[in-house]
Formats: C-alpha cells, sequence, structure tokens
C-alpha cells in the first residue's frame, strides 16, 4: 500500500462546479498535511495547509479526518485558471526528522 | 520571493557518464531535498540535507551521491548515469523544521540518459 494515495483522475468539470479530492495516508502518526498545486510543466507550489479544525483559503476548503486518514480539498465555483494537477502531501511521522511524502496528485481539468 | 535556480533545465547523457546536478537557494533555508518526478509515480525523495556538511537519505538514494558544502548549494551528482535515471528532477528548500515547512521547489531538470 502506498503511503499517500490519491485518485489520478483526470477530474473533469465546467466552469462554475464544486469539485472534491480526497487523499488517504497509511502513517497515524503523521502531524503535518498540505496540498500543493503543480500547474503543467512547472514546479510544484504550496497551495495550503490542512489543519486538524478544518481551513479555507477562498475558494479552497482542506479538512483532515484523523480517525480514517484522509484529507480532502474542495474546490468552489471552479474556474479554467484551477486546472493542475492537486498533490496531497504528508509528513512521514512524528519526528522533527521526518520527510514529506508526495502523491501522486488528482489532475483537475476545468472546461468552459 | 524565495529562488530556488537549477543550474541545466534539459540535460541529454550517456549511460555510463558522470552528471552534476546543481541547486542554489537565496533564502539561508536550513533544509534542501532533491526528488526525482516520475508519471504515476509521482515526487520521490532521494536525498536531503538539514545543515551543511549533512546529508540524510531518502526513498530510492540507490545510484545517487549529494554534496552541500555551503549552505545555499546543494548537489545532486549521478556517478555512472543509467536509461532509469531518465526523469525530472525537482530541488527544494525550506526553513525550520524538514517536515513542516512550506517547500519552494526549483523549476526541474529533465535529465535523458541514452
Amino acid at each position: 500500500r502506498k503511503e499517500v494515495e490519491q485518485d489520478p483522475g483526470p477530474f473533469n468539470v465546467p466552469e462554475g462546479a464544486t469539485v472534491a479530492f480526497n487523499c488517504t495516508y497509511s502513517n497515524s502518526a503523521s502531524q503535518s498535511f498540505f496540498w500543493y498545486r503543480q500547474d503543467c510543466r512547472k514546479e510544484p507550489k504550496l497551495l495550503m495547509s490542512v489543519y486538524s479544525s478544518g481551513n479555507e483559503d477562498g475558494r479552497f476548503t482542506a479538512q483532515l479526518n484523523r480517525a480514517s486518514q484522509y484529507i480532502s480539498l474542495l474546490i468552489r465555483d471552479s474556474k479554467l485558471s484551477d486546472s493542475a494537477t492537486y498533490l496531497c502531501v504528508v509528513n512521514g511521522g512524528s519526528s522533527n526528522t521526518g520527510k514529506l511524502i508526495f502523491g501522486q496528485g488528482t489532475t483537475l481539468q476545468v472546461k468552459p | 520571493d524565495v529562488k530556488v535556480t537549477q543550474s541545466s533545465r534539459y540535460l541529454v547523457k550517456r549511460t555510463g557518464e558522470k552528471v552534476f546536478l546543481e541547486c542554489v537557494q537565496d533564502m539561508d533555508h536550513e533544509n534542501m531535498f532533491w526528488y526525482r518526478q516520475d508519471p504515476g509515480l509521482g515526487l520521490r525523495l532521494i536525498y536531503f540535507s538539514y545543515d551543511v556538511k549533512m546529508k540524510e537519505k531518502g526513498d530510492i538514494p540507490e545510484g545517487y551521491s549529494v554534496s552541500r558544502e555551503k549552505k545555499e548549494r546543494f548537489s545532486l551528482i549521478l556517478e555512472s548515469a543509467s536509461t532509469n535515471q531518465t526523469s525530472m528532477y525537482l530541488c527544494a528548500s525550506s526553513a525550520g523544521t524538514a517536515n513542516t515547512g512550506e517547500l519552494f521547489f526549483g523549476e526541474g531538470s529533465r535529465l535523458t540518459v541514452l
């Protein structure tokens, strides 16, 4: 089983749609969670951190479910510019020297 | 803005050649990382470093070595390139605790080994 698993998609949605991605992780000791965005042929960039209480940044909402060990990202009112690959990232354990582990990414295509 | 610069965007090498990939960051970050990214496999950690002259193996260190002689520079070395090392290589840096800080990536170096 992969340490961080995502549905690779692609998710094809019309502009204005709401879309949600899930990500599961295997290490119950993980403490830090993130969503990164990667545009085609570009480097990944941090989209948002994921906090236990859930957090929102404009049209983006991230949630964490520790009991089920999954993280979600919800995008409301999708824009063409949201088309990208979304990477779920989890730290490898509770140690401060733990490393970040990337999922393989979920591709989103927003159509006009 | 944080800047992570990778010296070569595209390289073509032959099997058995020694390959150097250079990475420089300008934000005085303690932590630096080398990943490779392959379709269907995502980003996989090769090596990382918490400080000058320190290095730690990641998930796939075989066939690679690294050097961090200065805080701002982290080099990835392929001693004898092989075709299965054809990939996109991404360097990243971060401040603070290595597993909680935001990673800043370079634009990547696409290596083809013939």
